[in-house]
């Protein structure tokens, strides 16, 4: 079975633009969400989608936004991008569903953005 | 919110001993304990994880123990190898209830000298 796949893999911006960064999740796998990593921050969560829907949201500003597609693809979008954005982003997906005991995340290999 | 702490935040070993990363977490309503292992330029991977329902689990040389009263949790790794080198990060969730919001703790970055 194939893993998280993410695109592109690096990617440079400058500020002021806005960028769209896509994942595909593992095949059955319904729930995606969205990771930052950066060396002084760590690894925080952005959001997650769960059958086309924001299911959860963590602290960041309207600038991040996302959506899920009907096949389970997800998008993250980040607009007017600051030197701050710079990152690596994360998608993991997993079953999703409600009420299940371990509902294990399984990360793709990120995209690097670097904002200039 | 939840916070998680991780120690040591570096951790050098010699090939063949043992290795043991320490987290805390804030919230008590957390249930859900994975540890991840990311290698440069790569995604987390998940190597172990445990439920709050359990307080030892172990997977050949990898083992993770909880402790909810104290709320900390710890990953032990026996007989360790150079391929163990990498950074190692737990997190903590609360699993049922619908969605999926792991916090992380700050990493370990262990590394395994022969």
């Amino acid at each position: 079975k194939a893993g998280v796949t993410q695109t592109p893999r690096y990617l440079i911006k400058t500020r002021g633009q806005q960028v769209t960064l896509s994942c595909s999740p593992i095949s059955g796998h319904r729930s995606v969400s969205w990771y930052q990593q950066t060396p002084g921050q760590g690894l925080q969560f952005l959001f997650e989608y769960f059958s086309e829907t924001q299911r959860n949201k963590g602290n960041f500003p309207g600038r991040f936004s996302g959506r899920q597609f009907s096949n389970s693809r997800s998008e993250m979008n980040v607009s007017t991008l600051e030197l701050g954005d710079s990152a690596l982003y994360l998608c993991a997906s997993s079953l999703g569903a409600r009420g299940i005991l371990k509902d294990t995340q399984y990360f793709g290999p990120g995209t690097r953005l670097t904002v200039l | 919110g939840e916070n998680v702490e991780q120690h040591p935040s570096t951790l050098s070993v010699q090939e063949g001993d043992s290795a043991v990363i320490k987290c805390t977490y804030s919230d008590s309503a957390s249930n859900y304990f994975p540890w991840y292992k990311q290698e440069l330029g790569k995604g987390p991977q998940l190597i172990i994880d445990i439920r709050s329902n359990v307080g030892e689990k172990k997977d050949q040389r990898i083992a993770v123990t909880l402790n909810k009263t104290a709320k900390h949790f710890s990953l032990h790794i026996t007989e360790t190898q150079p391929e163990d080198s990498a950074v190692y990060f737990c997190a903590a969730s609360r699993a049922t209830g619908g969605g999926n919001k792991l916090t992380f703790g700050t990493g370990t970055q262990l590394k395994v000298e022969l």
